[in-house]
């Protein structure tokens, strides 16, 4: 299957500071990334949808502000949690799709997850 | 909206027996079902999933599934539960219409004691 990665797999940082997280696919070509944030015992909330060379879509109740998703190529998108507090802790996970070889059947490719610890 | 419901928080299952991890959903097309199973800090790994065709979905790991229309239902099932098994499920299910939205469910914790 399609190879799906996610970096760094654990960050710690200092409240008010900004991290990236970098999803990035191997073999494929995505077309489109989605990134998912998972709290503890929780389901995973999908936050935004974001599609090569254009803004991403974001799910209600997201700050688009707050956390910034690029997709600038292919194979890699990022999101970036800005002025990042403890609230914003969490494990952050990405997944990834070429749509244009892919139809929409297919199962989703999950990178390995960041876990984000703000102190 | 598409929705899915997982209505237990965990499910204990002795080794060798059978297991169930139950699902039910709802969306407005017809439904692509899918079941991921996710260990301790990763990403999410897929099992198997509905499209059409036969009801009966057979996956990675000897896991299989059930599509039920007149109930919704797209239960887990394998037939000889492994130590190795436990884990975290979730069932998840896109609108056959379109676009690639998924949603999950809030995710079964599988506890299988040796």
């Amino acid at each position: 299957g399609a190879v799906v990665s996610q970096h760094p797999s654990w960050v710690i940082c200092k409240s008010g500071t900004s991290v990236k997280i970098e999803c990035r696919s191997l073999d494929f070509q995505a077309t489109t990334m989605f990134w998912y944030r998972q709290f503890p015992k929780q389901s995973l909330m999908l936050m935004a949808t974001s599609n090569e060379g254009s803004k991403a879509t974001y799910e209600q109740g997201v700050e688009k502000d707050k956390f910034l998703i690029n997709h600038a190529s292919l194979t890699l998108s990022t999101l970036t949690v800005t002025s990042a507090h403890p609230e914003d802790s969490s494990f952050y996970i990405c997944s990834a799709r070429d749509l244009t070889s892919q139809p929409n059947t297919g199962e989703l490719f999950f990178g390995e997850g960041s876990r984000l610890t703000v102190l | 909206a598409q929705s899915v419901a997982q209505p237990e928080d965990q499910v204990n299952v002795a080794e060798g027996n059978p297991l169930t991890v139950k699902c039910t959903y709802s969306v407005s097309g017809n439904p692509y079902l899918f079941w991921y199973v996710q260990y301790p800090n990763r990403g999410l790994q897929f099992l198997l999933k509905y499209i059409t065709g036969d009801n009966l979905v057979k996956g990675s790991y000897g896991f299989e599934a059930e599509f039920n229309k007149s109930q919704t239902s797209f239960h887990l099932k394998k037939p000889s539960a492994l130590v190795s098994d436990s884990a975290l499920y979730f069932c998840a299910v896109r609108d056959g219409a379109g676009g690639f939205k998924t949603i999950f469910g809030a995710g079964t914790r599988l506890f299988v004691k040796a």
